[in-house]
This record gives C-alpha cells, sequence and structure tokens, in this order.
C-alpha cells in the first residue's frame, strides 16, 4: 500500500517551454502532496505544499509563478515548471501523506532536463 | 541555517555487522523523526519513524532511538546487508506545521560483502 507514482519518469525540454509533471497516489486519497526538487549530491529541497481544493503554499524562494502546481482532486497533484530554463534540471520529487498516517510516501521521482 | 545535520556524509560497514546512522536537529518544535532510504534517481523509500514521546522504535533489522535532550537520533541496521547500501536521509516534522519535513544531508551507506 501507499504507492505514489510520477509522470513522466524524465523529459527533456527545450528553454522556453513549459512542463507538466504528475503525481498520482495509486492506492490512497491524499489531501497534501507535497513537492521536492534534488540537485546532484545534495538533499532534497521542499518546493510547495499542495493541498485539494486550495492554492499551494510555497516555500520561501520558490516562484510560484514560475512552479504552478494544481492539486485537483484526492489522487492527482501537477507541477508545470512554465518557461523552463537550463537551471531548472534538476530531479523532481512528489510525496503524499495517507489520511490517519504522518509518513510522506514518496514517488520514483521525474528526472526533468532543459536544454 | 541547517536545522537537520547528517554530520557523516558516508559509512562502510562489513556485512553482517551493525550500521549506525546519526542524525541531528535544532528545532525544538520537531516532534516526529523518520529515516528514508534512496538509491540514485528514485524517490526515498520510508524505512521507519519515531515520535518524540518515545525513546525507542524497532521494526525488523531496523530501530531508530531518539534523544530528545541531545536532539539527536540514529538509526540502527542490524545485520547490515549488501542491498542496504544506499544513501540514508534523516527527516523531522513538526506536525502542528503541517507535517513539512526537513531532509538531513544523507549519508551513503556502502555494505561490503
Amino acid at each position: 500500500g501507499a504507492v505514489v507514482s510520477q509522470h513522466p519518469s524524465w523529459v527533456i525540454c527545450k528553454s522556453g517551454t513549459s512542463v507538466k509533471i504528475e503525481c498520482r497516489s495509486l492506492d490512497f486519497q491524499a489531501t497534501t502532496m507535497f513537492w521536492y526538487r534534488q540537485f546532484p549530491k545534495q538533499s532534497l529541497m521542499l518546493m510547495a505544499t499542495s493541498n485539494e481544493g486550495s492554492k499551494a503554499t510555497y516555500e520561501q524562494g520558490v516562484e510560484k509563478d514560475k512552479f504552478l502546481i494544481n492539486h485537483a482532486s484526492l489522487t492527482l497533484s501537477t507541477l508545470t515548471v512554465t518557461s523552463a530554463h537550463p537551471e531548472d534540471s534538476s530531479f523532481y520529487i512528489c510525496s503524499a501523506i495517507p489520511a490517519g498516517l504522518y509518513e510522506q510516501y514518496f514517488g520514483p521521482g521525474t528526472r526533468l532536463t532543459v536544454t | 541555517d541547517q536545522q537537520v545535520k547528517q554530520n557523516s556524509p558516508s559509512l562502510s560497514v562489513q556485512e553482517g555487522r551493525i550500521s549506525i546512522l546519526n542524525c541531528d536537529y535544532t528545532n525544538s518544535m520537531f516532534d516526529y523523526f523518520l529515516w528514508y532510504k534512496k538509491y540514485p534517481a528514485e524517490g526515498p523509500t520510508f524505512l521507519i519513524s519515531i515520535s518524540s514521546i518515545k525513546d525507542k522504535n524497532e521494526d525488523g533489522r531496523f530501530t531508530v532511538f531518539l534523544n530528545k535532550s541531545a536532539k539527536h537520533l540514529s538509526l540502527h541496521i542490524v545485520p547490515s546487508q549488501p542491498g542496504d547500501s544506499a544513501v540514508y536521509f534523516c527527516a523531522a516534522s513538526a506536525r502542528a506545521a503541517g507535517n513539512k519535513l526537513t531532509f538531513g544531508g544523507g549519508t551513503r551507506v556502502l555494505v561490503k560483502p
């Protein structure tokens, strides 16, 4: 149980384009999902908290207009990187918390490369 | 300002021996602590957690110890197996603050056969 999927697993896009990453909880409902990014050989940095039916809460320093988050249902959150630049290249990981638990369960991650 | 620190970037241990990973935190509001295992290009896998009201939690080969007064926790893996080779992240959260996780920098564990 507590499986989280992400799609795509990797994506290459050109500078200036937008790319959408999906995060799904497969066997549970999640009112809250989280989006992280990880640079090579570094830890995970929380970008934003995604709440179903309301606006996402962004961490300090994260541009909300650049990283659009939509939590349309209890099993789906999307992260759209708008007007991507090479410095947005990173590993993006989502997580979700099953109801009644405190542990976050993570998706497999999405490798974004902006050329 | 690193609120969660893993001071050992790497650890090498012989198969069958104990692996001890350490983690320190500074924020006294943290009341829930977790350990995750991560392979390259994959998401973290939840291993074990502990609430601040406890000082020990055990699950199979994994035991987490919490010393609140020292703001220190550790993960013991015994016996270590080659499949345990991965990066281990300590994470902390303040449940009243919405369960946001703050991660340590990770410790790379290598278990030698």
